[in-house]
């Protein structure tokens, strides 16, 4: 079954660009979208993005302007990079993969925690 | 945005329970309405997709139901692994939004 994996440092200074990586295996990134998705310590979940495997994107209006989402099929992965980032960035941080009925999360990594800090 | 709203933010139940989680949306979102289960350190697991439909390999003590604005989650006969969190999450437009979570605790 389709397994994601996100990678990236756990730790960013402010100011600084966040980037993670998620892993695509045990299936093709074809016909789906992927996204990101993180939850600040305390609080709901958040939508941030996603890609289509084609290439488009579409980002939560809060983060568009620091926010993109990229895709490389050869490497079966996904990235995401958020610049400028404060202390308010700071989550965990799950990639996802899209259903292709109702839109739907139904696959997620397990999550990386990431802290914004000096 | 699409604003969800739980309710209760928390609820205590016991093993063999039935147990009901509503979510409310600010506007329509026909069924595209889906629940999700967060345990501590591990990712959120999809549940119920578009208000009533069981994901593959969900226990069928879960149920989804509703439209429009006005959904369900219930789960009949509790078990010891069912206490978490659980989140509504909206799919019909983006932003996709979730609600504030409603935390299932044992009695």
């Amino acid at each position: 079954q389709v397994h994601l994996q996100e990678s990236g440092p756990g730790l960013v200074k402010p100011s600084e660009t966040l980037s993670l990586t998620c892993t695509v295996s045990g299936g093709s990134m074809s016909g789906y979208f992927w996204g990101w998705i993180r939850q600040p310590p305390g609080t709901t979940l958040e939508w941030l993005g996603y890609i289509y495997y084609s290439g488009s994107t579409d980002y939560n209006p809060s983060l568009r302007t620091r926010l993109a989402v990229s895709m490389d099929t050869s490497k079966s992965q996904f990235s995401l990079r958020l610049s400028s980032v404060a202390a308010a960035d700071t989550a965990m941080y799950y990639c996802v993969r899209v259903s292709a009925v109702g839109g739907a999360f139904d696959i997620w990594g397990q999550g990386t925690m990431v802290t914004v800090s000096s | 945005d699409i604003q969800m709203t739980q309710s209760p933010s928390s609820l205590s139940a016991s093993v063999g329970d039935r147990v009901t989680i509503t979510c409310r949306a600010s506007q329509t979102i026909t069924t595209f309405l889906n629940w999700y289960q967060h345990k501590p350190g591990k990712a959120p697991k999809l549940l119920i997709y578009t208000a009533s439909s069981l994901e593959s390999g969900v226990p069928s003590r879960f149920s989804g139901s509703g439209s429009g604005t006005d959904f369900t989650l219930t789960i009949s006969g509790l078990q010891p692994e069912d206490f978490a969190t659980y989140y509504c999450q909206q799919s019909y437009r983006t932003p996709q939004t979730f609600g504030q979570g409603t935390r299932l605790e044992i009695k």
